[in-house]
């Protein structure tokens, strides 16, 4: 059964980067049906889609996001990783990683979610 | 703006059948994209109950089907059961915005 697990800093200093990592156990990331994507969720609020990046590194963001993120896989660890700069009090959210399937139509299964918070 | 909305709440006795509707727009529901919902129980992340409209991964109760038609889409939950009380998000696509787009949400509140 894939599971993914969300790994990194739970707090983060505005105007630095947010570096989280996913870590899939239970099968191999570089399946090449597979987007392996991001998705957030501010306290209180709904979902947002951050970006999702293949095993061979092909990328794509949300617009709003795009100049500031970054995603990226390594295979030989089994992973993928989320870099979001100059971040501010707005990034705050739980950081939700998950598997796209169905030929990248939907977001199965999802990690349990990481809280970060962007605070001085 | 082309986010699908959803109505906040809806609720209903045990038993009961209640619908939660997704009206998107000609750039997403309404160009084809198909549309999965996800059901959120309190305090963990979203899980997927329908799939490509209409479709139940394995293990999702057959108490939960799913629509569409148009520019808008529909999950209903028959026979309501306590465990049902979460919150519920339809997602789809978005071609004028190159975006995965995620409804805005309703709650699920049994009786």
């Amino acid at each position: 059964q894939l599971q993914l697990q969300e790994s990194g800093p739970g707090l983060v200093k505005p105007s630095e980067t947010l570096s989280l990592t996913c870590t899939v156990s239970g099968g191999s990331i570089s399946r090449s049906t597979y987007y392996w994507g991001w998705i957030r969720q501010p306290p209180g609020k709904g979902l947002e889609w951050i970006g999702s990046v293949s095993y061979s590194g092909s990328t794509y963001y949300n617009p709003s996001l795009k100049s500031r993120v970054i995603t990226s896989v390594d295979t030989s660890k089994n992973h993928f990783s989320l870099r979001l700069n100059s971040v501010t009090a707005a990034d705050t959210a739980v950081y939700y990683c998950a598997r796209l399937d169905g030929l990248g139509k939907w977001f199965d299964p999802w990690g349990q979610g990481t809280l970060v918070t962007v605070s001085s | 703006q082309s986010v699908p909305t959803q109505p906040p709440s809806v609720s209903g006795a045990p038993g009961q059948r209640v619908t939660i509707s997704c009206t998107g727009s000609s750039s997403n529901i309404g160009a084809g994209y198909d549309v999965q919902w996800y059901q959120q129980l309190p305090g963990t992340a979203p899980k997927l109950v329908i799939y490509g409209n209409s479709n139940r991964p394995s293990g999702v109760p057959d108490r939960f089907s799913g629509s569409k038609s148009g520019t808008s889409a529909s999950l209903a939950i028959t026979g309501l059961q306590a465990e049902d009380e979460a919150d519920y998000y339809c997602q789809s696509y978005d071609s004028s915005l190159s975006d995965y787009v995620f409804g805005t949400g309703t709650k699920v509140t049994v009786l």
